[in-house]
């Protein structure tokens, strides 16, 4: 069964240091979703790629994060210079398009923490 | 500020029982509702969606819409150990892009 993949699955570092995640979606899908969970919390959406093109950034902080996908496939998302309240858990998923209807399929996450 | 409310719990229940898991939301241009499992330290997984109003049943579980009172609920059937989890809420608006706005989660107990 095809599976969104990401790695690296935990991280730990120190603050102002630089940390990125990878994601692979599911092959074929051309939507892909960064969300962060902080503990307690549901999955807040930071960035959308339609292919190789951000179609919503507005909930990413911008002066420390930046996420690509240059070629439509993959992505990496990037903090520097972390800090303590990015400690959370960074989740990737994808869905075949932007249909409303299109199901959103989440990979393992990456576990963060900042100290 | 689309909104989408869940009580936290956590909502306790014996197994064999029936689980009621509620959830509103704010935006009434909502179109596409989804229940999603998520087991503590892991990834959240989709186990029902909605699109219309009225139930949709999937196994021991039973999606409910009603967007005249902009509620949406999960029931499930003969409650197990194995469904203690946090379940979340999510909904897409017609924003254009599908995007995904998640409730808080409800945690949910099972005892045996």
């Amino acid at each position: 069964e095809a599976e969104v993949a990401q790695s690296p699955r935990y991280k730990i570092t120190e603050k102002s240091q630089a940390v990125a995640f990878w994601c692979d979606p599911i092959s074929g899908h051309a939507t892909l979703y960064w969300y962060r969970q902080i503990l307690g919390q549901g999955p807040e959406l930071l960035v959308q790629f339609q292919d190789e093109s951000v179609v919503d950034d507005s909930q990413l902080p911008k002066d420390r994060f930046s996420a690509e996908r240059l070629k439509g496939v993959d992505s990496t998302l990037k903090i520097q210079p972390a800090e303590l309240g990015d400690s959370a858990m960074y989740l990737c998923a994808s869905s075949p398009g932007t249909s409303s209807h299109n199901e959103q399929f989440f990979g393992p996450g990456t576990r963060l923490t900042v100290l | 500020q689309k909104e989408v409310e869940q009580n936290s719990g956590p909502l306790s229940v014996p197994e064999g029982a029936i689980a009621s898991l509620n959830c509103t939301y704010s935006d009434r241009g909502s179109q596409s509702f989804f229940w999603y499992r998520q087991y503590s330290g892991k990834s959240p997984e989709l186990i029902m969606f909605i699109y219309s109003n009225g139930d949709k049943e999937d196994g021991r579980f039973t999606a409910q819409l009603n967007k005249a009172s902009q509620y949406v609920s999960l029931l499930i059937r003969d409650s197990q150990p194995s469904d203690s989890a946090t379940y979340l809420c999510a909904v897409i608006s017609d924003s254009g892009y599908s995007t995904l706005t998640f409730g808080k989660g409800t945690m949910l107990l099972v005892s045996p």
